[in-house]
């Protein structure tokens, strides 16, 4: 199975500021991968897909890039609603793994 | 608006059996893959089941294999998961979720039902 991490775990940071998460497959999934945020007690909202693509209805201040083993998610410019956890899922085989979260913190 | 409502979780021994149904409406059901994910409490989250929008191919996380299986009723919308010889660990809130676009299942899920807790506990 392809192992996903991220980095960091846990991240504090203060409206406004740009963030970036990273996420690396234990081997090459071509773009395969997606970014998801989800706030305590509610399911999972997809953010990017294909490594790039933004979901419909999602702000422009997310950001996706990366190929092949390494892929980082940016959020320009945070807002208050931005304070969640964060997890990227590789798509290219079954299993789809997850990586095991980054919890973004107000500072 | 699609929706993707859950029912059959619960309390269960372990060694016990659950079956997990999703309702699906407001979409073409039969052209979506559909997968299952969990999440322990307090945990992240973790990839269960998938099945193809036709029901031909399956595939499962390693720690269910031989124990869960997935199915579908193209017919009836629904989506199952019948969870055997349950263990503890297996204790979790249960998600359907669908594939972001039809007939692919590469782009992630864009949408999610509510969730299920099931528990595994003597």
């Amino acid at each position: 199975d392809i192992q996903m991490t991220q980095s960091p775990s846990s991240l504090s940071a203060s409206v406004g500021d740009r963030v970036t998460i990273t996420c690396r497959a234990s081997q090459s999934i071509s773009i395969y991968l997606n970014w998801y945020q989800q706030k305590v007690g509610k399911a999972p909202k997809l953010l990017i897909y294909a490594a790039s693509s933004l979901q419909d209805g999602v702000p422009s201040r997310f950001t996706g890039s990366g190929s092949a083993t390494d892929f980082t998610l940016t959020i320009s410019s945070l807002q208050p609603e931005d304070f969640a956890t964060y997890y990227c899922q590789q798509s290219y085989s079954a299993p789809g793994t997850f990586g095991q979260g980054t919890k973004l913190e107000i500072k | 608006e699609v929706q993707l409502v859950e029912s059959g979780g619960g309390l269960v021994q372990p060694g016990g059996s659950l079956r997990l149904s999703c309702a699906a409406s407001r979409f073409t059901f039969s052209s979506y893959w559909m997968t299952w994910v969990r999440q322990a409490p307090g945990k992240g989250l973790e990839w269960v089941a998938n099945i193809k929008y036709d029901g031909s191919d399956k595939y499962y996380v390693d720690s269910v294999k031989g124990r869960f299986t997935i199915s579908r009723d193209n017919a009836e919308k629904s989506l199952y998961l019948q969870m055997n010889s349950l263990r503890a660990e297996d204790t979790a809130v249960y998600y359907c979720a669908r594939a972001c676009h039809d007939y692919y299942d590469t782009n992630g899920y864009s949408h999610w039902g509510q969730g299920t807790l099931v528990t595994v506990s003597s």
